[in-house]
């Protein structure tokens, strides 16, 4: 398996643009987590989807963060407009919560996101 | 969700066992003991988890204290590889596709 994977792996954009992060779960996982990480704040979950739905969305820092997840094998996370303290990096993970052992999550190696 | 306390840095010497404690004094029934690691520039790997007997795989060991408010991490022979940063999560067993909370974890350094 390829494992979770993630783009683009580094970007650098100017304040105000867009800037849309995209991930793929394994293949069969039904649960996807979007995490950002900074120095200050250590690894901050931003959202969660069981099944295609967001299930705790209380981390997504505020209206300009929007996270989508059309189908099983795809998600997107959207920053618009961007700001300079939205740079992190931003991970992707996955896991399937079908197993009753304590589930691995798998992360992607992340989005390096710099916003000047 | 229940919280972990772990030191935030530790040294070891390369091919020395390390021991990684993390208190959980406030764990719950159904609350597995969950490690991941974090190399530089990487997401973070799973290491091993157990609920409440001690576990072993390739990477590492788990001792989990009787009372469960506490466990260690255990490398056997540390490896310049194996310098990381250590994250102790509690997870609900019955929430398999719930979230992993990341605390600050142990800053873990291994010098040749």
């Amino acid at each position: 398996d390829a494992g979770v994977i993630q783009s683009p792996r580094h970007e650098v954009t100017e304040m105000g643009q867009e800037v849309t992060l995209r991930c793929k779960p394994i293949s069969g996982h039904n649960s996807l987590f979007w995490y950002r990480q900074t120095m200050m704040r250590g690894l901050e979950l931003l959202i969660y989807f069981n099944n295609n739905v967001p299930i705790d969305d209380s981390g997504m820092p505020e209206d300009r963060f929007s996270a989508k997840m059309p189908n099983a094998s795809f998600s997107t996370l959207k920053i618009q407009p961007s700001e300079p303290r939205d740079s992190a990096v931003y991970f992707c993970a996955s896991t399937s919560s079908t197993s009753s052992s304590g589930n691995t999550i798998y992360f992607g190696e992340g989005s390096w996101l710099t916003v000047v | 969700d229940a919280k972990t306390t772990q030191p935030n840095s530790m040294e070891s010497n390369e091919e020395e066992p390390v021991h990684l404690p993390c208190n959980h004094s406030t764990i719950s029934g159904t609350d597995y003991i969950h490690w991941y690691r974090q190399l530089p520039s990487q997401g973070p790997e799973y290491v091993i988890h157990g609920l409440t007997s001690n576990v072993n795989n390739r990477m590492a060991s788990l001792a989990i204290a009787e009372d469960r408010k506490s466990s260690t991490l255990i490398l056997h022979r540390a490896t310049l590889r194996d310098a990381a940063v250590y994250y102790c999560i509690l997870r609900d067993r019955y929430n398999q596709g719930g979230k992993l909370i990341f605390g600050q974890g142990t800053e873990l350094s291994v010098k040749p």
